[in-house]
């Protein structure tokens, strides 16, 4: 069966500091990769998303980046975290068009 | 540009009652619409899927339904308990040819025991 792994669950971090979220997915290959945010009270939006290593589409600018160095591996990094990066992010995968399957998110907060 | 919509934002009703949960979208041209569940502070929950050509899913007490003329879709949940308590949101994906899904902001449900 497929697993999708995320940490870690909570960082507390200072503004100005670089910042790497990792996300690995098991049982399944070639599979499409979602970097989420959602901010207290309010709906997901998507940050990144990926169809295969190395392509990475950005839907918002930000100091933001994402990286897909393997098949199943997602990582969001920023070199200088801002007050406003603060917030639940999630990583997701599906295949295709089928259902999309969330990791357990990581709490950021930057002080 | 696709939008979507979940009313009532919360809901609070007895255990056992039967309750819906409403989910809209603006752009009618989809392949297909997720039901999630989401605790607080965890990730969601996949529910149902309903594929364009479908009108309805079930799972065990769950049904969802589409009417994508309407751009429309409903939830229900039949004979509710405290279990049942979580944020439930509906997404649909975009019409771009890619496989970014649009999320609604999501419907806060309470179960009272």
């Amino acid at each position: 069966s497929q697993t999708i792994h995320q940490w870690p669950a909570t960082l507390v971090q200072p503004v100005g500091s670089p910042l790497s979220l990792e996300c690995t997915v098991e049982g399944t290959s070639n599979p499409n990769l979602y970097w989420y945010r959602q901010a207290a009270g309010r709906g997901l939006q998507l940050l990144f998303y990926s169809v295969g290593i190395g392509q990475i589409s950005s839907e918002v600018p930000q100091n933001l980046s994402a990286s897909r160095p393997q098949d199943r591996q997602f990582i969001l990094s920023s070199k200088k975290l801002l007050l406003s990066d603060s917030g639940f992010y999630l990583c997701a995968w599906n295949q295709g068009e089928e259902k999309l399957f969330f990791g357990s998110g990581t709490q950021l907060s930057v002080l | 540009k696709q939008e979507v919509t979940q009313i009532p934002a919360a809901l609070s009703v007895p255990e056992g009652e039967n309750l819906v949960l409403n989910c809209s979208f603006t752009d009618s041209a989809i392949y297909n619409l997720q039901w999630f569940r989401q605790d607080p502070g965890k990730g969601l929950t996949s529910l149902l899927l309903i594929q364009s050509s479908q009108r309805e899913q079930t799972s065990g007490r769950l049904n969802a339904s589409l009417d994508k003329s309407s751009g429309r879709s409903t939830l229900y949940i039949a004979a509710s308990q405290p279990g049942d308590s979580a944020t439930y949101l509906c997404a649909v994906p975009t019409t771009s040819g890619t496989y970014k899904y649009i999320f609604g902001t999501g419907t806060r449900l309470k179960v009272l025991a």
